[in-house]
């Protein structure tokens, strides 16, 4: 039984389309994040999320808008969306906000043509 | 990023030989220092963990090595194997903000 699951695996859109991401995680950990992986498979964090309660909002353009309906759930959706946006998006959650161990998904590859 | 300096960014190493992965960290309130493994496909995953005031853990073929001083932790992976074959992150934990600061990564491979 997949812990943190992402849906879809794959994802490969038109410029200036609209896309969501879903995340649920099923570990019972209060918060979860969105991190993007680039093509040199850089990480950086986008948002995280503790009892559905956004906590870290990074500089990422506001074309991107999480949501999270409750505590086992994580969604990114994206507007108009940029050839730069193509990258691998991962889902993550943790027990606590203030802990070194996160539980990633298996990641959504979005490819932007 | 620039906080954390990752070396080297690739390493291609024998079986059965010592794989060594440095992390060089400027910011003095990381306070905990954790590396991360991610396989192709897969999402990163906690590989092995240690806190500021030991300076080395061992888990099995995997060592963290930590400085304080000079403000580096190293990952010694002993006996390396094919399937180590990955990419390791160094992350460690900006308290305050209570996030990781990820590595650039290195992409180890393990000849058979």
């Amino acid at each position: 039984d997949t812990a943190v699951s992402q849906t879809p695996k794959y994802l490969v859109t038109q410029m200036g389309n609209d896309k969501s991401i879903k995340c649920e995680q099923n570990l019972g950990h209060d918060t979860m994040y969105w991190y993007k992986q680039d093509s040199k498979k850089f990480l950086k964090i986008m948002f995280s999320y503790n009892n559905k309660e956004l906590i870290i909002n990074e500089t990422v353009p506001n074309r991107f808008s999480p949501k999270s309906p409750d505590k086992a759930h994580l969604n990114l959706h994206i507007n108009s969306l940029e050839l730069g946006d193509s990258a691998v998006y991962f889902c993550a959650s943790s027990q606590g906000r203030n802990t070194g161990e996160l539980f990633f998904g298996e990641g959504s590859r979005l490819t932007v043509l | 990023q620039q906080q954390v300096k990752q070396s080297p960014q690739s390493l291609i190493v024998q079986k059965g030989g010592i794989s060594i992965i440095n992390c060089a960290y400027e910011n003095t309130a990381f306070d905990y220092f954790p590396w991360y493994q991610q396989f192709p496909g897969k999402g990163p995953a906690l590989l092995i963990a240690i806190r500021p005031d030991v300076s080395e853990k061992k888990e099995g073929r995997f060592t963290i090595s930590f400085n304080k001083s000079a403000k580096q932790f190293s990952l010694h992976i002993m006996d390396s194997q094919p399937g180590d074959s990955a990419t390791y992150f160094c992350a460690p934990r900006l308290g305050s903000a209570r996030q990781l600061t990820f590595g650039s990564g290195t992409q180890l491979t393990v000849l058979p």
